[in-house]
């Protein structure tokens, strides 16, 4: 199975920051990740398809990036509803696979 | 709008059965692969079942195959996924979820999620 891993494990951060959250995976998984966006008590949102690819309605100061394996999620200007976990994705193969999780909190 | 509805959770001893149900509504059901994924108290998302848009195809987690079994009946637009042999372990919130298109290459793309249903395993 391919192995997801997120760094850092949890942040705080102030509305206007500059946040990056990174995923790794542990094989080449091409552009076959995605990025979720999950509140306390909801279900997750999709954020990020493809590595690089908003998802509709998705506001633009969240951006995706990749080297080779190693996957960052960018939050440029933190905003107040933007706290909340992230979580990273693969789905080169099955059985899909999830990091295990990003918290964002306030700093 | 789309709208995902997850049903039948509940408390259930170990060694027990459980079906859950999705009733899908807001999209054309029957052209879109379908997705359970789970989500034990305080942990992180694992994936657990997909179906192709047609029945044709299923995948299965390790940690559940030849125990679960993913279905769906695209004449009444729901999903279901039926539970056996259960373990504390399998103790989590279960969601439905909907690729993002009805294309092959999003199989694994998530593209909207219903609101869970939880299970409990317990004595």
């Amino acid at each position: 199975d391919i192995q997801m891993t997120q760094s850092p494990s949890s942040l705080s951060a102030s509305v206007g920051d500059r946040v990056t959250i990174t995923c790794q995976a542990s094989q080449d998984i091409s552009n076959y990740l995605n990025w979720y966006q999950q509140k306390l008590g909801k279900a997750p949102r999709l954020l990020i398809y493809d590595a690089y690819n908003l998802e509709t309605g998705v506001p633009s100061r969240f951006s995706g990036s990749r080297s080779g394996t190693h996957f960052t999620l960018t939050i440029s200007g933190l905003q107040p509803e933007d706290f909340a976990i992230y979580h990273c994705q693969q789905y080169d193969d099955f059985p899909f696979t999830f990091g295990p999780g990003t918290k964002v909190d306030i700093k | 709008q789309v709208q995902l509805v997850e049903s039948g959770g509940g408390v259930v001893q170990p060694g027990g059965s459980m079906r859950l149900s999705c009733a899908a509504s807001g999209f054309n059901f029957s052209n879109y692969g379908m997705h359970w994924v789970r989500q034990a108290p305080g942990k992180g998302l694992e994936w657990v079942a997909f179906i192709r848009y047609d029945g044709s195809d299923k995948y299965y987690a390790d940690s559940v195959k030849g125990r679960f079994t993913i279905s769906r009946d695209n004449s009444k637009n729901t999903l279901d996924l039926q539970m056996n042999s259960l373990r504390a372990e399998d103790t989590a919130l279960y969601y439905c979820a909907k690729v993002i298109s009805s294309s092959w290459y999003s199989r694994g793309i998530f593209g909207f999620w219903g609101q869970g249903t939880m299970v409990t395993v317990s004595s």
